[in-house]
C-alpha cells in the first residue's frame, strides 16, 4: 500500500527566511503525482505546488519550490521569503491511477508557523 | 480550476441523528470524492463517487453509516447517519483526476 510520511510535525521560520518540510513515500509505481496542500485555519485545502514523477526537473511556483529524489522516495517543500500569510497545516500528497480509479493518500501533515 | 461550494458550512447535530452534506460544482466532472478530517489530522477518503452509478467506499467507511447520492455532474450528497460523537470531524469533497481541488469544509460537532 501506498504511504506517505511527514516527519516533521511542527516548523517554524522567521518571516522573509526560507525553511523547507520533509516527506518520503513508499510505492512500487513508477507513473506518479505528489503534491504539497496547504491549509490555514479556514479549512480550506489550497493546492501550493504539484510534480510529475515521469519529471526530473523540480516544480516551482513563484516562493515555493520542491526538491523530488525519486530514488529516495522523497519530496521535500521548500519556501522562500517567508510570509505571515504562509502559515498553515502543510500535507504532502500522493496520487496514481489505476484501473478503480485513483486515490489521494495524505501524510500526517506539518503546522507551519512564521513569526513576524 | 473548479469552483466548488459546501453547504452547511458547519452544523452541531445531536447524537443519533442524521445530516447531509451537499456539494457543488461549478462544472462538469466525472469523479467527486469524499474525505472525514478528525480533529487535528489528516484527511482520510471515505469514498469516490461517480455519476450513474453506486459510490466506491474506502475499507472502514460502509453504505448504511455514510450514504452518498450522485444524481448529476455538478452534485453530490454526503449523509452522516446515526451521528456520535466520533463522527465530528471536517468533511470535504473534491473533485479531478490527477489534482484534486477542494471545497471549503463542513465542520460537524456532534453533541
Amino acid at each position: 500500500a501506498q504511504t506517505v510520511t511527514q516527519s516533521q510535525p511542527e516548523m517554524s521560520v522567521q518571516e522573509a527566511e526560507t525553511v523547507t518540510l520533509s516527506c518520503t513515500y513508499d510505492t512500487s509505481e513508477s507513473d506518479y503525482y505528489l503534491f504539497w496542500y496547504k491549509q490555514p485555519p479556514s479549512r480550506q485545502m489550497i493546492l501550493v505546488i504539484r510534480q510529475e514523477a515521469y519529471k526530473q526537473q523540480n516544480a516551482t511556483e513563484n516562493r515555493f519550490s520542491v526538491n523530488f529524489q525519486k530514488a529516495a522516495k522523497s519530496f521535500s517543500l521548500k519556501i522562500s521569503d517567508s510570509q505571515l500569510g504562509d502559515a498553515a497545516m502543510y500535507f504532502c500528497a500522493y496520487i496514481w491511477e489505476e484501473t478503480s480509479g485513483s486515490r489521494l493518500t495524505f501524510g500526517e501533515g506539518t503546522q507551519l508557523t512564521v513569526n513576524p | 480550476s473548479a469552483v466548488i461550494s459546501q453547504k452547511p458550512s458547519r452544523d452541531i447535530c445531536q447524537r443519533g441523528t442524521s445530516l447531509t452534506i451537499q456539494c457543488q460544482v461549478d462544472s462538469q466532472v466525472t469523479m467527486m470524492f469524499w474525505y472525514r478530517q478528525q480533529p487535528g489530522q489528516s484527511l482520510t477518503l471515505i469514498a469516490t463517487a461517480n455519476q450513474g452509478s453506486e459510490a466506491t467506499y474506502e475499507s472502514g467507511f460502509v453504505i448504511d453509516k455514510f450514504p452518498i447520492s450522485r444524481p448529476n455532474l455538478t452534485f453530490s450528497t454526503l449523509t452522516v447517519s446515526n451521528m456520535s460523537p466520533e463522527d465530528s470531524s471536517i468533511y470535504l469533497c473534491s473533485v479531478g483526476t490527477r489534482e484534486q481541488y477542494f471545497g471549503p469544509g463542513t465542520r460537524l460537532t456532534v453533541t
